[in-house]
């Protein structure tokens, strides 16, 4: 079965670190790979997103690093905030077919 | 647009009883994904169509469930009977499917709580 693996399961961080989610992929076809954000009794929401034809694509504070030959890719928050306290999943897929999801990853940001 | 809009936001329901979740997809997508959230298993995909014709149904767990996409602007998830380990969240997303992928958009969720 296809399956997008993340990590860590959970992440605490204080005010202004960066913290760094994980995830391997294994169905070579993929080509898109969005990272949702979930807020407490809210749907997921795009965050940001990369294709295959580039390593790094940032969007404010957010930048996801893709390793083709690795089929891994991770998210990093620059000067995470504590409004950035969230869950967040990784997904991935081609044309055409339906989003495989990471189980997620919870992450606190302290002040 | 209003966005993807699912109802209700909350059924609490006995267990053998028929459940029935709906979605109303942003207008002018062509594709509507159901999916289930729990603690254990996250977001797991049960089944998706592509203008109104279901295409993968793999994740859909039993014969209990059941889907519908009568017309592109509404769509039903069904469980009959229900049983309490089918409590979870469930999202109906929608997006517009062409020769590249786009942003999934998701509702607020269904919580269903099997007693």
């Amino acid at each position: 079965q296809q399956q997008v693996k993340q990590s860590p399961q959970s992440l605490i961080v204080q005010k202004g670190g960066i913290p760094i989610i994980n995830c391997a992929y294994e169905n070579t076809a993929f080509d898109y790979f969005p990272w949702y954000q979930q807020f407490p009794g809210k749907g997921p929401a795009l965050l940001i997103a990369i294709r295959p034809d580039v390593s790094e694509k940032k969007e404010g504070r957010f930048t996801i690093s893709f390793n083709k030959s690795a089929k891994q890719f991770s998210l990093h928050i620059m000067d995470s905030q504590p409004g950035d306290s969230a869950t967040y999943f990784c997904a991935a897929n081609q044309a055409g077919t339906a989003l495989i999801f990471g189980k997620g990853t919870t992450l606190s940001v302290s002040s | 647009d209003a966005g993807v809009i699912q109802s209700p936001r909350h059924e609490v329901t006995e267990m053998g009883q028929e459940v029935t979740l709906r979605c109303k997809p942003i207008s002018g997508h062509n594709s509507l994904f159901w999916y289930r959230q729990t603690m254990m298993r996250g977001l797991e995909l049960l089944i998706y169509f592509n203008n109104n014709v279901p295409i993968d149904d793999s994740g859909m767990p039993e014969d209990r469930f059941s889907a519908k996409m009568p017309n592109a602007s509404f769509s039903t998830l069904k469980i009959q009977p229900s049983e309490p380990r089918d409590s979870a969240v469930y999202f109906c997303a929608s997006s517009f499917a062409g020769t590249v992928n786009t942003e999934a958009f998701f509702g607020q969720g269904t919580r269903l709580t099997v007693v």
